[in-house]
């Protein structure tokens, strides 16, 4: 079966450690991969997408990366703040299947501790 | 700012009674998205439309939701009889597709709904 895993236990860290998120999948061949970031009561906001073809992807503070052999994406926030608590969704786009809607794993939790 | 909106913001009904959740996509986006996020199931899609076409529901429970788009401005969700199993938070996205290519979805505030 299809599945998309996101530790779904809450990752604490200090403020101005490195946090790293991570995003395993099973049975999808995705053209793409997505991270988006939600607060509470809000809905997701998007952050980043990394395609099949890329292993690498930054933007300030964050960093993406796509293993398609691991079938795993890790997401990295360094330096990270208090401001960055949140969870943390990704999703991905199935080419098998040809739909065009993403598939969203359950969500980590961030907290950053000042 | 473009910005995704979603009406009622909360919704607090009795089961049996009908619920209608209305989304105002982003103006120029031709994709719209509605999920259901409950703790249990996470983020579920469960209809999208292309240029106001329903693409795909096969998330939703046919014999009690509908999804239609009356116009580019408006998607609405509608729940009849609505079940106590309903309650969750539904979010309408919108994203503009082109081709093939990849896109972003951008969501709205959501809609909490309560079924008693």
């Amino acid at each position: 079966s299809q599945k998309i895993e996101q530790n779904s236990e809450a990752l604490n860290i200090q403020e101005g450690k490195t946090a790293t998120l991570t995003c395993n999948y099973t049975n999808y061949s995705p053209a793409y991969l997505q991270w988006y970031r939600q607060d509470p009561g809000r809905g997701p906001v998007f952050l980043l997408l990394i395609r099949e073809n890329e292993k690498e992807k930054r933007k300030e503070r964050l960093k993406v990366t796509f293993d398609t052999t691991l079938k795993q994406s890790l997401f990295h926030i360094t330096a990270s703040q208090p401001a960055d608590s949140a969870t943390y969704l990704c999703a991905l786009r199935d080419m098998d299947t040809g739909r065009r809607a993403l598939t969203f794993g359950s969500g980590t939790r961030l907290q950053v501790q000042p | 700012d473009a910005r995704v909106t979603q009406t009622p913001r909360h919704k607090v009904t009795e089961m049996g009674q009908e619920v209608t959740m209305r989304c105002q996509p982003i103006l120029g986006h031709n994709t719209v998205f509605w999920y259901r996020q409950t703790m249990m199931q996470g983020l579920e899609l469960l209809a999208y439309f292309r240029n106001r076409a329903p693409l795909d529901d096969s998330g939703m429970p046919k014999d009690r939701f509908s999804a239609e788009m009356p116009d580019a401005t408006l998607a609405t969700l509608k729940i009849q009889p609505s079940e106590p199993r309903d309650s969750a938070v539904y979010f309408c996205a919108s994203g503009l597709v082109l081709g093939l290519d990849a896109y972003e979805q951008y969501f709205g505030p959501g809609t909490r709904l309560t079924v008693t």
